[in-house]
């Protein structure tokens, strides 16, 4: 079974500054898809951005991107000129692709991104 | 295109009486999941359902949790007999039935109360 691991309950970052979120798992598995999630005070679960296991280059959207480390089996999210807005929780999740059906997303426990004004 | 929609928003229960929470997809979208946060954790999987079949209970409890996706109308997931430990939200996500798709479209959440 797959797990995924995030190894920082909370971090805090100054407004306008540059923040990473750690997330690691473990999976035997070769093709697989990896996000994340935001999830603000409102509860809505918010997808941030996407990882394709195949593709070496690092996925962005605008001032996220990720670090993928495919051997080291991590992926962080680097948030960029952090706002305010960008205050959450934050999931990491995995998807199998290699099982018909096996469609579920594994998430870690998250990170409690605080922004700083 | 409304997004997934879940309802109730908010659902108090006493203990032992039954809850139904109800989820509709996006438009087009023919693959249901529902997952359950538990207080300060992560979302954790329950069933996998597509139009008529279960196509993955792996993290559904053995007793008193049942989940249904009809020919028409929405998801239902039921929980019988609801006990404090049942208190959670219960997230709906959606996806459509094209091979490949990967990502999930989640609602708003259902968050169950029981006294």
């Amino acid at each position: 079974a797959q797990t995924v691991t995030q190894s920082q309950p909370e971090m805090s970052v100054q407004e306008a500054e540059t923040v990473t979120l750690s997330c690691t798992y473990d999976t035997s598995e070769s093709d697989y898809y990896l996000f994340w999630y935001k999830q603000p005070p409102s509860r809505q679960m918010i997808l941030v951005i996407r990882q394709e296991a195949y593709k070496q280059q690092n996925a962005t959207e605008n001032r996220f991107s990720v670090n993928f480390q495919k051997a080291a089996k991590s992926f962080s999210l680097k948030i960029s000129d952090s706002q305010l807005g960008d205050a959450a929780m934050y999931f990491c999740a995995y998807r199998s692709v290699s099982n018909f059906g096996n469609e579920k997303l594994t998430f870690g426990t998250g990170t409690r991104l605080t922004i700083i004004p | 295109n409304a997004g997934v929609m879940q309802n109730p928003r908010h659902l108090v229960r006493r203990r032992g009486q039954e809850a139904r929470l109800r989820c509709s997809p996006m438009k087009g979208h023919s693959h249901v999941y529902w997952y359950r946060q538990l207080p300060e954790e992560g979302l954790k999987f329950m069933v996998y359902l597509q139009k008529e079949n279960i196509i993955d209970e792996s993290g559904m409890p053995k007793e008193r949790f049942s989940a249904e996706f009809p020919k028409e109308g929405p998801s239902i997931l039921r929980i019988q007999q609801v006990v404090r430990g049942d208190s959670a939200a219960y997230f709906c996500a959606s996806s459509p039935p094209l091979a490949g798709t990967y990502e999930q479209y989640f609602g708003p959440g259902t968050r169950l109360t029981v006294t």
